[in-house]
């Protein structure tokens, strides 16, 4: 399974787009992209999925580059309630492996 | 529609207490997980079951039992707890484990273990 990387935390102001990064350099063609986040303790929430195209859903943009080694998720206009760990996770086609890392934790800021 | 629902929400135990943690869900998925997080770690999986009748361990299944009870319910038991398995344990559910349905998380039990 590709490991992902992510920085370990970000800020960003309140009504501004929140762009955060993974790499996933080791990604191979039949693995998704997952993004999860998790706010304060709650459990992981999942917010949108993508294979190569990019997805828009009702929560955020998810950007893959051509080549598939990274992603950013896009939250287009953050809120204090966006504040959370923002989990970037790859998956296999086919399997149950969900592999969480540590994520980036994202700080709104007002 | 509540989604993935666990009880207890909160736990105390004494080491070598035994005690079962409850998950059911009501959107008709037929595969169900239970990942533990430790502080400062991401998700570890224990079990999981891909459909009602089956159960298949996880990264990290000592110490733990589960129980598909039927579609809506998948239980964690603990026989003998220990220190260790001090965590927060969060039950998932997805449509399937083959397809890319994404996992729908309960809110967790958090477990002490003195």
């Amino acid at each position: 399974d590709a490991k992902t990387t992510q920085p370990t935390s970000m800020d960003c102001a309140e009504g501004r787009a929140a762009n955060l990064p993974c790499n996933h350099s080791t990604i191979s063609g039949n693995e998704y992209v997952y993004w999860y986040r998790q706010i304060h303790s709650q459990g992981p929430q999942y917010i949108i999925h993508g294979l190569k195209n990019n997805e828009t859903n009702e929560m955020a943009s998810l950007i893959i580059t051509e080549d598939r080694k990274s992603s950013t998720l896009i939250l287009p206009h953050a809120t204090l309630r966006d504040t959370a760990v923002y989990y970037c996770i790859v998956r296999t086609a086919g399997t149950y492996k969900y592999i969480f890392g540590t994520g980036t934790r994202l700080k709104v800021l007002a | 529609n509540a989604g993935v629902t666990q009880t207890p929400k909160f736990q105390v135990l004494k080491t070598g207490q035994s005690m079962t943690l409850q998950c059911a869900q009501d959107m008709n998925h037929n595969s169900m997980y239970w990942y533990r997080q430790d502080p400062g770690m991401g998700l570890r999986l224990i079990y999981y079951s891909a459909s009602e009748g089956t159960t298949d361990k996880g990264e990290v299944p000592n110490g733990y039992n589960v129980s598909r009870l039927n579609k809506r319910e998948f239980s964690l038991r603990l026989e003998s707890a220990a220190p260790s398995q001090t965590s927060v344990y969060f039950c998932a559910s997805s449509r399937g484990t083959t397809d890319n349905s994404p996992l729908h998380f309960g809110n967790g039990t958090r477990l002490t273990v003195t």
